[in-house]
C-alpha cells in the first residue's frame, strides 16, 4: 500500500489567494483526519470525516477554511482566501473503524503564505 | 471535551540513559492512549499504545504505563540511541467510531552522545 498521500508537498503561495490540499486516505480506511502543525500550536485536530461524513469540524479556525470528502478516496482542504498565518504543515491521516486504532499520517503539506 | 497536556517539553539525557515523558487526560471516558514519534521534517508515526484496561505495555526499550485512577500516562525509553531523537507526542481518545485523538503539545528529547 501507498500509504497516505497528499498533495502537494509544498506551496508558496501569496495572501488572498485560494490554496487547495488534497489528500487520498489508505484504501479501505473510513476516517479521515486533517491536522495542522505548528510551532506555537503544535498539532491541531482542524476537521475529521467519518464514511465521508464530516463528524467534527469544531477545530476549522474560521470561514477561510473549508474541506469536503466527496468519496472514500479523495478529500480536500480550501483556504480561501490565504493569509500569512495560516503558514503551517497539514497533514492528512486515516484510519479504520476497530482495532488497530492507529492513524496514519500522510508526508504533509508544507504551505507559505507570503 | 478533552484536554490532554504533556510533560516535560524539552528533554535532554546522554545515550545509554533512560528517557521519560508524562501525560495527563481530563475525561474520564478516554480509553484508548497513542505515543507518535516525530521526527524532524517527518510525518508522526505510531511507536506504542496503551488500551484502558491494560496498566503496562511494553515493546522492546519502549514501555507505556497507565494510571486509570489518576488519569495519567506515561512512556519510557530505556538504553538510549541518538535515533531516539525526536518529538514524541501523546494522545487521549474515546472509540465513538473514527478515532478522534486529542494530542498533547509534544516533547522534544534529544539524546547526547
Amino acid at each position: 500500500d501507498a500509504g497516505v498521500i497528499q498533495s502537494p508537498r509544498h506551496e508558496v503561495t501569496e495572501m488572498g489567494q485560494e490554496v487547495t490540499l488534497r489528500c487520498k486516505p489508505i484504501s479501505g480506511h473510513n476516517s479521515l483526519f486533517w491536522y495542522r502543525q505548528t510551532m506555537m500550536r503544535g498539532l491541531e485536530l482542524l476537521i475529521y470525516f467519518n464514511n465521508n461524513v464530516p463528524i467534527d469540524d469544531s477545530g476549522m479556525p474560521e470561514d477561510r477554511f473549508s474541506a469536503k470528502m466527496p468519496n472514500a478516496s479523495f478529500s480536500t482542504l480550501k483556504i480561501q482566501p490565504s493569509e500569512p498565518r495560516d503558514s503551517a504543515v497539514y497533514f492528512c491521516a486515516s484510519s479504520l473503524d476497530g482495532t488497530p486504532y492507529e492513524q496514519y499520517f500522510g508526508p504533509g503539506t508544507r504551505l507559505t503564505v507570503t | 471535551g478533552e484536554n490532554v497536556e504533556q510533560h516535560p517539553s524539552t528533554l535532554s539525557v546522554q545515550e545509554g540513559d533512560s528517557a521519560v515523558i508524562k501525560c495527563t487526560y481530563s475525561d474520564s471516558a478516554s480509553n484508548y492512549f497513542p505515543w507518535y514519534k516525530q521526527e524532524l521534517g517527518k510525518r508522526p508515526q505510531l511507536i506504542i499504545d496503551i488500551r484502558s484496561n491494560v496498566g503496562e505495555k511494553k515493546d522492546q526499550r519502549i514501555a507505556v504505563t497507565l494510571n486509570k485512577t489518576a488519569k495519567h500516562f506515561s512512556l519510557h525509553i530505556t538504553e538510549t540511541q541518538p535515533e531516539d531523537s525526536a518529538v514524541y507526542f501523546c494522545a487521549a481518545s474515546r472509540h465513538l467510531g473514527g478515532q478522534n485523538f486529542v494530542f498533547g503539545p509534544g516533547t522534544r528529547l534529544s539524546v547526547l552522545p
